[in-house]
């Protein structure tokens, strides 16, 4: 089956500090892929949408100076955390969507931030 | 808007109980899709099942089974004879009917104890 490869799966940094997670989708082509952030025993929010050649489309509430969202290939997707900040601690996950009539979404395993 | 509301918070049985996760959704839209996604301790997201509104039939795979309502706009989800590897958390999600790309809606999630 499709596989979604997301490095890396944890991080520590200190504070003020950029964080790059990056998401590939390793045996098909995603044109959209998506990023989710998950706080201990919540749901996960989706963040933004990324589409390959054209700028991220960001929810509302998510900061898109701090969160920087690069789609430059089919393949990858990756997520900048800039000048991070202890609340920006969680855990980010990343989604890659398999077009085609019998489309679906397939995740990544994760990356848990904790900045100090 | 769309929403997808899990009333479970937390679940625990001892093994080889039945348990029934409840799912309940909204949406405006006429076409959509609905999933159930598994999150163990490790964190990443396993996908389970992706069903289509217009597809009502109910789906058994092995101890899992699905009973999608559209009438009551429910997707639950039973797992037959628990076992301890079923703890984890469980995820009910939304997504539109979007050739073009779509992100999930997720539920808050229920948090399944299997006890030996």
């Amino acid at each position: 089956g499709a596989v979604v490869s997301q490095h890396p799966s944890r991080v520590i940094c200190k504070s003020g500090t950029s964080v790059k997670i990056e998401c590939r989708s390793l045996d098909f082509q995603a044109t959209t892929m998506f990023w989710y952030r998950q706080f201990p025993k919540q749901s996960l929010m989706l963040m933004a949408t990324s589409n390959e050649g054209s700028k991220a489309t960001y929810e509302q509430g998510v900061e898109k100076d701090k969160f920087l969202i690069n789609h430059a290939s089919l393949t990858l997707s990756t997520l900048t955390v800039t000048s991070a900040h202890p609340e920006d601690s969680s855990f980010y996950i990343c989604s890659a969507k398999l077009q085609g009539f019998n489309e679906k979404l397939f995740f990544g395993s994760g990356t848990q931030l904790s900045v100090l | 808007a769309q929403k997808v509301t899990q009333a479970q918070t937390e679940i625990s049985v001892v093994e080889k109980e039945d348990v029934t996760l409840d799912c309940v959704y909204e949406t405006r839209d006429t076409t959509y899709y609905l999933f159930w996604y598994k999150q163990p301790p490790s964190g990443e997201l396993v996908f389970l099942i992706r069903r289509n509104s217009f597809d009502e039939q109910n789906e058994i795979s092995g101890r899992y089974s699905w009973n999608f309502q559209k009438s009551t706009s429910s997707f639950n989800f039973t797992i037959t004879a628990s076992q301890v590897v079923d703890s984890a958390v469980y995820f009910c999600a939304l997504s539109e009917w979007d050739q073009a790309g779509t992100a999930l809606i997720f539920g808050k999630g229920t948090t399944l104890s299997v006890s030996s």
